[in-house]
């Protein structure tokens, strides 16, 4: 089956300590991206990336950092500099062209010890 | 810039009830109009989308969104409801030319029997 996988479903932090959440695809897009979801604030943009070896700063991007050195692959570190952590990350893929439609992982709760 | 306002965060109503979820969105550039679902601790499912063509678009589990220019708005319909459809509803704007969605805040359904 085709899709979008996130992995752990579950992810806890320490103090001080860098994490990495894993999203990977077997769709062949060629873009991908990561939201952060607080509830009431809806979805807010990472980073994105269009192709390999390149990507972009979303609206929040401070406290985190990613790399694309694989098309199916895109995972995102969340660093000891993000100060508030704790919420449900969703990794996203599209094609470029025409509609824009993303499809979703089944997303990855990092919880604050 | 793109933005979408969703304008209620909350809609409760009855089992075999209609309802409508509002969306009105800001765009300079042509749209692509977007509805998701999210079931609670998952990822997001698209309903519909509008890119082009016939302003009444039909998606899954019975739900339709009707894109209205002059009012820019994109709002879902779905005439009875179930127990089932309890989940949150994200409203999405995409077009212009960096292949990036704006999402809404989102709209909680909660079908009450």
């Amino acid at each position: 089956d085709g899709g979008i996988t996130q992995s752990p479903k579950y992810l806890f932090r320490k103090e001080g300590q860098n994490v990495t959440l894993s999203c990977e695809q077997n769709l062949n897009h060629d873009a991908m991206y990561w939201y952060r979801q607080d509830p009431g604030q809806g979805l807010r943009l990472i980073y994105y990336s269009q192709i390999v070896n390149d990507f972009q700063k979303g609206d929040i991007a401070e406290g985190y950092s990613v790399s694309r050195e694989k098309k199916e692959s895109f995972p995102l570190t969340v660093t000891s500099a993000q100060k508030n952590p704790t919420a449900f990350y969703l990794c996203a893929s599209s094609i470029l062209q025409g509609s824009e439609t993303q499809y979703f992982g089944p997303g990855t709760r990092l919880l604050v010890l | 810039a793109q933005s979408v306002t969703q304008l209620d965060s909350q809609v409760p109503v009855f089992e075999e009830a209609p309802v409508e979820l509002r969306c009105n969105y800001s765009s300079s550039v042509s749209v692509y109009l977007f509805w998701y679902v999210q079931y609670p601790n998952q990822g997001l499912q698209l309903l519909l989308k509008y890119l082009s063509g016939s302003t009444l678009v039909k998606g899954i589990n019975g739900f339709e969104a009707e894109f209205n220019k002059s009012q820019t708005s994109f709002h879902l319909r779905k005439p009875s409801v179930h127990i089932s459809d309890t989940a949150e509803y994200f409203c999405a704007v995409g077009g212009g030319s960096n292949y990036k969605l704006t999402f809404g805040k989102g709209t909680l359904l909660t079908v009450n029997p």
